[in-house]
């Protein structure tokens, strides 16, 4: 079964710092990747994902994400951040399993942008 | 276009209790998948349904049961609810099987007693 470790709990930043949250996977065969965000109260919103092709995806609100097969990380990043970026982020992986395609979700990291 | 949209928002049962939270996809999509979301075991998947079949189903109890409807909404239930239960659940919705292109709805956040 695959599995997805988010290195960091809690990540507190600047506003216009830059930032990595970091994860790996598990699995050494062909993965598709995501990250996820959810604002407090919320569900979770899609900001980029990584299914083949180039290794750097650009997602929504100025993250992006490389993919580095030999090391199984999807580290996401954004040059400056902003007090909106406050949130909780996931990393996810599909894991397909009796024909069927599932997500499984690290355990988050809580971003908090000061001013 | 209509997002996900699940119902009630926020539920509080009392242990022994069950409960039914309803979800409503995005128009002409398909897939319906639940997860359950709490701050000890992060998000785990719980089932998902295409076409009114159960297509995938996570390490759940029995106690937990969905359906999918011909119009795609989808229906979860909890029985016999134990103090444990308590999370927020969350609905996605797709247009095909799968996890690629998930729509996820606000959550119902249940509060068993």
């Amino acid at each position: 079964a695959q599995s997805v470790t988010q290195l960091d709990s809690q990540v507190p930043v600047f506003e216009e710092a830059p930032v990595e949250l970091r994860c790996n996977y598990s699995s050494s065969v062909s993965v598709y990747l995501f990250w996820y965000v959810q604002y407090p109260n919320q569900g979770l919103q899609l900001l980029l994902k990584y299914l083949s092709g180039s290794t750097l995806v650009k997602g929504i609100n100025g993250f992006e994400a490389e993919f580095n097969k030999s090391q199984t990380s999807f580290h996401l990043r954004k040059p400056s951040v902003h007090i909106s970026d406050t949130a909780e982020y996931f990393c996810a992986v599909s894991e397909i399993e009796g024909g069927s395609e599932k997500l499984v979700f690290g355990k988050g990291t809580k971003l908090t942008v000061n001013p | 276009k209509a997002g996900v949209t699940q119902t009630p928002r926020y539920l509080i049962k009392t242990r022994g209790q069950q409960v039914t939270l309803s979800c409503s996809p995005i128009s002409g999509h398909r897939s319906v998948s639940w997860y359950q979301q709490t701050p000890g075991q992060g998000l785990q998947f719980l089932f998902e349904y295409f076409s009114e079949t159960q297509r995938n189903k996570g390490n759940f109890p029995g106690r937990f049961s969905g359906r999918q409807f011909s119009n795609s909404r989808s229906e979860m239930n909890v029985s016999t609810l134990e103090l444990g239960d308590s999370a927020l659940y969350l609905c996605a919705s797709s247009l095909y099987t799968g996890g690629i292109s998930l729509h996820f709805g606000n959550g119902t956040r249940l509060t068993v007693t």
